[in-house]
């Protein structure tokens, strides 16, 4: 299993410019999510999915869509990109049944 | 609202001393805490949660309801204890709420 997998890596954007970030997993989990880490705030939600056909916003979604028409896949849309949304973006899973989030590697976007 | 407070951005301890990293929380329902880490160059990944009452390389941690803390606790650090902790609250669904971290290091 590859677990959870994000791409790209990293990304610069333009303010202004659009972008999807991938999210994708192969472990057949229900719940999924993402968050941004940002200097001295820790990880905060941004929206989350607990099934396909899904969404619900979390704690700072303003600027960011997301949909969820498969289960294996959770990809974040930035619309519109400010230099606000410069941060590392971590998407997560996790299955029903489970109490552990499993975590991708991130992906660090620069807005300029 | 919830809240989790991690009053420590940086934690310094030589090797064989023990090590506590301190978590508050705040949340109107009942809570269920975690403890997740992220060493250099890996991923975040769960090291505790306070349903399972384990110890886990070492760690322990205790839900205490009175003081609303969860403190995560080791009697000897290691040199490979370093890195970022996060405290974390399971809220709606499977989110979680997680506090600013703790950046902890152990010097040889």
């Amino acid at each position: 299993n590859a677990g959870v997998t994000q791409t790209p890596k990293f990304q610069v954007l333009k303010t202004g410019q659009s972008m999807t970030l991938q999210c994708a997993q192969d472990m057949n989990h229900e719940y999924m999510s993402w968050y941004r880490q940002d200097p001295g705030m820790g990880l905060r939600l941004i929206h989350y999915s607990v099934g396909a056909g899904i969404t619900d916003q979390g704690e700072v979604p303003n600027g960011y869509n997301v949909s969820r028409s498969t289960t294996e896949d959770f990809p974040l849309r930035l619309l519109s990109a400010a230099p606000s949304q410069t941060s590392v973006y971590f998407c997560a899973s996790q299955d029903a049944g489970e109490e552990t989030q499993y975590f991708g590697p991130g992906t660090r976007l620069l807005v300029l | 609202a919830q809240r989790v407070t991690q009053p420590e951005k940086l934690l310094s301890v030589f090797k064989g001393a023990p090590v506590e990293l301190k978590c508050n929380y705040s949340y109107s329902g009942s809570p269920e805490l975690f403890w997740y880490v992220q060493y250099s160059r890996q991923r975040l990944q769960l090291l505790l949660r306070h349903i399972s009452r384990e110890s886990i390389k070492g760690f322990t941690a205790d839900l205490n309801k009175g003081e609303t803390s969860f403190h995560l606790k080791k009697p000897f650090a290691q040199e490979e204890d370093s890195a970022m902790y996060y405290c974390a609250l399971k809220t709606g669904a499977n989110n979680l709420f997680f506090g600013t971290g703790t950046r902890l290091t152990v010097i040889p």
